[in-house]
């Protein structure tokens, strides 16, 4: 079955920028959704389609899909940024989440 | 768009349960749905899916012949019956509506989940 895999975690000084990784077989062949989920509650989209923000979404957060790895990249990082976030992507008709990176803004 | 979920709670190992999610704030009839869990602690994982009109459904492989999913659209409300629960199958369950693009859904809304706990 198909995997993506994602560092637990990542660190950044506010501010800086933060790039959350997610690696699958060329999975530049698939489009990669993200995922934002703060302790306590329920995830919220905020790229699909590799590179696309839903409405709401800030501009700080982009997308990226190149070979093996997609990546979200997030500008100016905020205290509030600081969560979980899951990268997806679909392999036939099943749907597959990374393991999750845990960014930490300190 | 909201979405609420019901139904969850503490069963025994081999029981049944049934989760419901309101829909409300959109032509639920248009949409693919789907359920997603997370376990204490871990990440999420993608349980099932329902097409918009409830002709095709999906299932990850280790819920297959016991979690099964529906849609009633004269109630704007999604089910996941699930039978044979096991230890496993612990964990928050979350209703999610879909959103296409490029031929395939993303979460665009989520509810906010309904814990089943299976312990003896």
């Amino acid at each position: 079955s198909y995997e993506l895999t994602q560092s637990p975690s990542v660190s950044v000084s506010p501010g800086q920028t933060a790039n959350i990784t997610c690696f699958g077989d060329r999975l530049a062949d698939k489009y990669t959704g993200w995922y934002q989920q703060r302790p306590g509650q329920s995830p919220v989209l905020v790229i699909y389609q590799d590179t696309k923000r839903p409405s709401g979404i800030p501009e700080r957060f982009s997308g990226s899909n190149s070979g093996n790895t997609a990546t979200l990249t997030i500008s100016g990082t905020q205290a509030m940024d600081e969560a979980a976030y899951y990268c997806q992507t679909w392999d036939n008709n099943n749907v597959v989440f990374g393991g999750g990176t845990k960014l930490t803004v300190l | 768009v909201q979405l609420v979920e019901s139904g969850g709670g503490v069963v025994q190992p081999g029981r049944s349960l049934r989760l419901s999610c309101a829909a409300s704030g959109f032509t639920f009839s248009s949409y693919a749905m789907h359920w997603v869990r997370q376990a204490p602690g871990k990440g999420l994982e993608w349980v099932s899916t329902i097409s918009y009109d409830g002709s095709n459904k999906f299932y990850r492989d280790s819920v297959k012949g016991r979690l099964s999913i529906s849609r009633d659209s004269s109630k704007n409300t999604v089910y996941l019956q699930m039978n044979s629960l096991r230890g496993e199958d612990t964990a928050v369950y979350y209703c999610a509506k879909g959103v296409a693009a490029a031929g395939r859904d993303y979460f665009d809304n989520w509810g906010q989940g309904t814990l089943v706990t299976v312990s003896s």
